[in-house]
């Protein structure tokens, strides 16, 4: 049972653009997200997160929203670069301590030049 | 001056062997994890160890036995392996689990593939 879904499989964007990513979730016990970024034959790179008790994070071009009610949240990157092209993962943690992540399936992210 | 590194990189072997893995990090952490990449790509959590002490056990095969000799260190055995068990293997560290608030750095994964 997935508990934390990005249904996009793909995403491609011009270079200057607004690159919108999307991720849902169904435990509304979840108290912390985060997103990373993942190049081939590396390792997801952290790249921002939220708690829970805000709405919206934000970081130079990077930017998440979260929608409590809704359990969803979005990450905004702008302006969008051809760097900026890999596969975007979300995660959530929560309730309690445990550091236990839950991902979702990735979203691949393409700027064009 | 990697952060979490693995080794191997790779790891092609045959079904029924032993294999490990081994992680180390030198951020300080005292939180460290083994996560499965499936497949379909999916990143799932494993295990975790606090301090050499351990704190998530997901449903895994006994096959797999984390071994954590200090808190920079967090290797992962597996016993007769089968093919279902090809994947790539991510290690990750935090700091303490006292908050959840942390996030967590990852190696740049293991490819173990099964003959």
């Amino acid at each position: 049972d997935q508990q934390v879904k990005q249904n996009s499989p793909s995403l491609s964007v011009q270079e200057g653009r607004i690159s919108i990513l999307n991720c849902d979730y169904t435990n509304s016990m979840f108290d912390y997200f985060l997103w990373y970024k993942k190049y081939p034959a590396e390792g997801p790179t952290f790249l921002i997160s939220i708690s829970s008790i805000k709405d919206k994070n934000e970081d130079g071009r990077f930017t998440v929203f979260l929608n409590k009610s809704a359990k969803h949240l979005s990450l905004h990157i702008v302006p969008s670069q051809p760097g900026d092209s890999a596969v975007y993962f979300c995660a959530a943690s929560g309730p309690g301590n445990t550091g236990k992540l839950i991902f979702g399936q990735g979203t691949t992210l393409q700027v064009k030049p | 001056d990697t952060a979490v590194s693995q080794t191997p990189k790779y790891l092609v072997t045959q079904m029924g062997n032993d294999k490990s893995i081994k992680c180390e990090q030198n951020l300080g952490h005292d939180t460290m994890y083994w996560y499965k990449q499936d497949s379909k790509k999916f990143l799932k959590i494993m295990f975790s160890y606090n301090n050499k002490e351990l704190i998530i056990n997901e449903t895994v095969p006994n096959r797999f036995s984390p071994k954590s000799p200090d808190k920079a260190h967090l290797n992962l055995h597996i016993n007769s392996l089968e093919l279902g068990d090809s994947a790539v293997y991510f290690c990750a560290s935090s700091h303490n689990t006292g908050s959840s608030n942390q996030p967590q750095h990852f190696g740049d994964g293991t490819r173990l593939s099964i003959l």
